[in-house]
């Protein structure tokens, strides 16, 4: 079956720190890879997504690459804010309706 | 931009009430789910729902039960609620995408606290 594993949190940053944040798959197909946020008090937004092998997917700073080869999916910020304080999750879709969550990854960054 | 849409955002609730937390999209979505939050954070599907007049049961099992009667609502039913049902609710939609294939939609979600 379908799993996603991330990194444990609670991660803690200064402000202008890199952030990454490790994330493994296991999929039976070829599945699409996505980063979904949270903010506090909200429910999740999509924050990037990757559809196939080596594409990048990027959006407000974050980048994500597709690895095959290491079933990887990392998130990576060169420079945090004080405002991407949020809990990060991973998620595949493969042929399914479903998509597959890790546990999530809560970030705070201090000013 | 997404529209989907949950009420209540927050609901306290006594013991043994019955209760319906509403979800709504405007996107014309087919594809629909309910997901259950724990303090973790940790995301568990509870319910989904392919179509009109069609539901399932998610991984996660759950004493609420779902309708779909129209494509763009789908209420989640709690006949008698208890404090273990205390939780976070997260709707969502999504539509195939084609390489994306279904990305989800989130609503805001519904903060629920049965005393």
């Amino acid at each position: 079956g379908n799993s996603v594993t991330q990194m444990e949190g609670p991660v803690t940053l200064s402000e202008e720190a890199f952030l990454t944040i490790n994330c493994t798959y296991t999929a039976t197909g070829y599945p699409s890879l996505f980063w979904y946020v949270q903010y506090p008090g909200e429910g999740l937004q999509l924050l990037l997504k990757a559809t196939k092998a080596d594409d990048k997917g990027s959006n407000k700073g974050f980048e994500a690459t597709y690895r095959k080869e290491t079933t990887s999916f990392h998130l990576e910020k060169g420079s945090v804010q004080v405002s991407d304080s949020a809990v990060y999750f991973c998620a595949l879709s493969d042929r399914d309706y479903k998509l597959s969550f890790g546990a999530g990854t809560t970030v705070t960054v201090r000013a | 931009e997404a529209d989907i849409y949950q009420t209540p955002r927050y609901l306290v609730i006594g013991t043994g009430k019955k209760i319906t937390l509403e979800c709504s999209q405007t996107m014309g979505h087919d594809k629909m789910y309910w997901y259950q939050q724990d303090p973790g954070m940790e995301l568990h599907l509870i319910h989904y729902s392919y179509g009109v007049n069609s539901t399932e049961k998610g991984d996660l099992s759950s004493e609420s039960t779902v309708s779909r009667i129209r494509t763009e609502h789908f209420p989640l039913t709690l006949e008698s609620a208890r404090p273990s049902h205390t939780s976070q609710y997260l709707c969502a939609s999504s539509e195939y995408s084609g390489r994306a294939r279904y990305e989800q939609y989130f609503g805001p979600g519904t903060r629920l606290t049965v005393t």
